[in-house]
């Protein structure tokens, strides 16, 4: 079965480093671009960024730019996204999906991330 | 880059049709046959409905299709059924290479 899941929810404080998982199985990880989707509560879906596991090519949103750094590593069909200081308002449910900068066929359940202090 | 224009809800009657805009510019829906749309339940992650405009993954009913003018896609829902009623979000390749989102629509089956 073709599926990406996500590492279990997480409860930080600010300021805190994260790095949340999605990995692959089913299919060749390293042929799909991998993007990030943010959700915070009760809102909609943020485009975050990209990869490419093949090369670790990356494309960032402007808007999250600087602010997560995405990572993969193809050997365990398994992509990254990672904090180095967490806000409050990073609080959201984030979603690793596959496919292509455009569109994304495939996602992942979802990851729980709170930051509160 | 600015999240695309959906219209923040739509209602319709078991078997109506409906259609959900979705306005970008020329640098993201004007600029590419790149838009997809997916419908997110309560509590669960986002499906893909319609990618590249107008084409249906595997699976997908088809009662749902794309189509685009300008810098406005729309995403029409015939038939419409109980099971329909969810948030709808449309995604646009732009010029920056990255990919952006509609704000949401939430349609309700009356």
């Amino acid at each position: 079965e073709v599926q990406l899941v996500q590492s279990g929810a997480e409860v930080k404080k600010p300021g805190e480093s994260l790095k949340i998982s999605c990995k692959g199985s089913g299919h060749s990880f390293s042929t799909y671009w991998i993007g990030w989707v943010r959700q915070m509560p009760g809102k909609g879906l943020e485009w975050m960024g990209i990869i490419y596991p093949a090369d670790s090519g990356t494309r960032y949103s402007p808007s999250f730019q600087g602010q997560v750094t995405i990572s993969a590593d193809k050997s365990i069909s398994t992509a990254y996204l990672q904090w180095s200081s967490l806000k409050a308002s990073d609080t959201a449910i984030y979603f690793c999906a596959r496919g292509g900068v455009a569109v994304f066929d495939m996602w992942g359940q979802g990851t729980m991330v709170t930051v509160s202090s | 880059q600015s999240a695309l224009t959906q219209p923040a809800s739509v209602s319709g009657s078991p078997g109506q049709s409906i259609t959900i805009s979705c306005t970008g510019t020329s640098s993201d829906i004007g600029g590419y046959d790149y838009v997809s749309w997916y419908q997110q339940h309560p509590g669960k992650a986002p499906k893909l409905i319609i990618y590249d405009v107008t084409n249906r993954p595997s699976g997908v009913s088809n009662r749902f299709s794309g189509s685009k003018s300008g810098n406005t896609a729309s995403l029409t829902i015939s038939g419409l059924q109980a099971e329909d009623e969810a948030d709808y979000y449309c995604s646009s390749y732009s010029s920056s290479s990255t990919g952006v989102f509609g704000g949401g629509t939430k349609l309700t089956v009356l």
